[in-house]
């Protein structure tokens, strides 16, 4: 156990719901981040959260929308999705966002259909 | 960032030293050597760091060459457990810079 919780870990959605993703980290940490692996694919980096800013956005499309309330929690609220949406999606968290030891969950599974 | 570059893949036998090599021979003095390993879906797992000096944790150990441009990862004892792609990335600690990017890393398959 890494300490970074995520929920669902599988989750199938069609094209017009409207679905989140939970991230929950027991560390202590500040900041949280979200990846996307698509099947083949190097890890994409999507969202950086730092003491509960955003500090990055990998030009992600608006179809996907982050939220963290605080700093040990991080959602990816999903709406109008396309098939190639389909991926693991995963989060992570470390101490601040200059430290680059990084605890992953688990990853949450998404097929989009 | 200094950019880093590993072998596509590698063999290794159970029971035996896993050796992984990377190259970064632009790294920066204040950038340290970072290592992740993922293991087939599941989400990656910090290994080790280290800056100059030898590294060693309970997971692996990490010996970085005198002039730093590259650096190797030993799993002393490699059981099937330890099959997955292996990422080596090169990152200036609390730099402000942009987050961990993964590359395509090296793929180890532990073999019986």
């Amino acid at each position: 156990e890494t300490g970074v919780t995520q929920t669902p870990r599988h989750l199938v959605m069609g094209m017009t719901n409207k679905k989140s993703l939970k991230c929950e980290q027991h560390l202590g940490h500040n900041a949280m981040y979200w990846y996307k692996q698509s099947a083949k694919k190097p890890l994409e980096l999507m969202f950086v959260y730092n003491f509960k800013e955003q500090t990055e956005n990998n030009s992600v499309p608006s179809r996907f929308s982050p939220e963290c309330p605080n700093s040990s929690h991080l959602f990816l609220h999903l709406h109008t999705l396309q098939p190639e949406d389909s991926a693991l999606y995963l989060c992570a968290s470390s101490q601040d966002r200059g430290h680059y030891e990084q605890y992953f969950g688990p990853g949450t599974r998404l097929t989009v259909t | 960032d200094a950019k880093t570059t590993q072998p596509t893949s590698m063999d290794c036998a159970e029971g035996r030293a896993a050796n992984l090599p990377c190259n970064h021979s632009t790294i920066s003095g204040n950038e340290y050597v970072y290592w992740y390993r993922q293991i087939h879906s599941q989400g990656p797992q910090y290994i080790i760091h280290g800056l100059k000096n030898n590294e060693t944790n309970e997971m692996a150990s990490l010996i970085i060459t005198e002039d730093r441009k590259s650096s190797t990862l030993i799993l002393p004892h490699a059981t099937l457990r330890d099959t997955a792609v292996y990422y080596c990335i090169v990152r200036a600690f609390l730099s402000g810079n942009t987050p961990l990017v993964f590359g395509k890393g090296t793929r180890l398959s532990v073999i019986a």
